[in-house]
């Protein structure tokens, strides 16, 4: 079946850090694919997504490619922030009558 | 106020006990979904429902029930607490989207969570 693995965290980073959180995926079709964000004591919320290969995501200064041929979908910012301490999940979805599928989260702790 | 509403947000009890945990929402979605989230284990899900009378068993369903009672509620049951059932679930909702490229394809939106303590 369908699956996502992301990198164990946690990890720690000091403001203004380059961020790479791998995400990679096992799919039987052509899924779409998602980072989801969850700040402390909140529920998640979509980060970006892309639909298609070679697609690039971006918000809020992360940004992650589609890319079929290594079937990765890898989160990058140039510069934390503290405020970007949360946890992080890449997900993915096939089109059709199917949920989504989450990785297990990777936890981002950024310091000042 | 949210689009998503999950009551309570908190709630301590004790095994043996009866818990129901409700979802509401406002966005107008037909599916619904219900989620454990445990550290290290991330997301699993419990049951899904893409209308009023569908309801589909997720990857960890067992000791647990749901019930849609309209397209805007969808609650979790636990018919008996037990004490490894202690985790913080999350109510979702999505559009019907179908198909690749799709806007809103499989894009979920999310509660603020319930923590549950079984003692």
């Amino acid at each position: 079946g369908d699956s996502v693995t992301q990198m164990e965290g946690p990890v720690t980073l000091s403001e203004e850090a380059f961020l790479t959180i791998n995400c990679t995926y096992t799919a039987t079709g052509y899924p779409s694919l998602f980072w989801y964000v969850q700040y402390p004591g909140e529920g998640l919320q979509l980060l970006l997504k892309a639909t298609k290969a070679d697609d690039k995501g971006s918000n809020k200064g992360f940004e992650a490619t589609y890319r079929k041929e290594t079937t990765s979908f890898h989160l990058e910012k140039g510069s934390v922030q503290v405020s970007d301490s949360a946890v992080y999940f890449c997900a993915l979805h096939e089109p059709g009558n199917t949920p989504l599928v989450f990785g297990k989260g990777t936890r981002l702790s950024v310091i000042a | 106020d949210a689009d998503v509403t999950q009551t309570p947000r908190n709630r301590i009890t004790k095994t043996g006990k009866r818990i129901m945990l409700e979802c509401s929402q406002t966005k107008g979605h037909d599916r619904m979904y219900w989620y454990r989230q445990d550290p290290g284990l991330g997301l699993r899900l419990i049951y899904y429902s893409f209308d009023v009378k569908d309801i589909n068993k997720g990857e960890i369903s067992d000791g647990y029930s749901v019930s849609r009672q309209a397209q805007a509620k969808f609650s979790l049951s636990l018919e008996s607490a037990i004490p490894n059932q202690t985790a913080l679930y999350f109510c979702a909702t999505s559009l019907a989207g179908h198909g690749r490229g799709g806007a809103n394809t499989g894009e979920l939106f999310f509660g603020e969570g319930s923590r549950l303590t079984v003692l």
